[in-house]
């Protein structure tokens, strides 16, 4: 068990719907990445911030937003669902350098 | 830009075996991080192994060994007397170094190698 937990696990929708993607970082860390994980793309970076600013951006759509919250947990915002949204949605957490998974949300787009 | 590749998509062995798995890396920056991660069945990604550029120094875990060559740009895993619990992707990955910071910044990861231990 990393330490960081991610809810939903699965989650299945209609295009054009929204959802939001939940993580709780380990105890003590203020680092929050989001990464998205397809067959086409592999592992890619969307968003991280840090201690509720965001740090860094990666290839992340319009239509998905994200946000770090006092209590340092951080949710995902994906809107105008289409099926190539469809993938694993991981969130990792840090103090410093290692980054640590959760156990990813699987995102069925139907 | 910072380029991680992994170029055995799949690797079959049978159990006992001894396996290396390659990654292969690009990056401009003199300081940065390297690690490798585990995805098994069940899908989460777990960290086995963080590397700063600065430090040739192989590390050895158990069955698990890590071999750094910065003269080449590489940092292969190498899996001794392999079992059927080591079945998994095994993802590379490299990231910066996030100046005034010291902290990592994101994770660049390759492709992949799927790795399949048969008893």
């Amino acid at each position: 068990d990393s330490g960081v937990t991610q809810t939903p696990k699965h989650l299945i929708t209609a295009t054009g719907q929204r959802v939001t993607l939940r993580c709780s970082p380990r105890s003590g860390d203020l680092s929050v990445y989001w990464y998205q994980q397809s067959l086409d793309q592999g592992l890619q970076f969307l968003i991280q911030y840090y201690n509720g600013e965001e740090r860094a951006k990666g290839n992340i759509l319009e239509r998905f937003s994200a946000q770090q919250f006092p209590d340092l947990h951080s949710e995902l915002n994906l809107s105008s669902l289409e099926l190539g949204d469809s993938a694993l949605y991981f969130c990792a957490s840090s103090v410093v350098v290692e980054a640590f998974f959760g156990q990813g949300t699987r995102l069925t787009v139907v | 830009a910072q380029k991680v590749t992994q170029a055995q998509t799949e690797i079959s062995v049978v159990e006992k075996e001894d396996v290396t798995l390659d990654c292969v890396y690009e990056t401009r920056d003199t300081t940065y991080y390297l690690f490798w991660y585990k995805q098994p069945p069940s899908g989460e990604l777990v960290f086995l192994i963080r590397r700063n550029s600065f430090d040739e120094q192989n590390e050895i875990s158990g069955r698990y060994s890590w071999n750094f060559q910065k003269s080449t740009s590489s940092f292969n895993f190498t899996i001794t007397a392999s079992q059927v619990v080591d079945s998994a992707v095994y993802f590379c990955a490299l990231s910066e170094v996030l100046r005034g910071y010291n902290q990592g910044g994101k994770l660049i990861f390759g492709q992949g190698t799927e790795l399949s231990v048969k008893p």
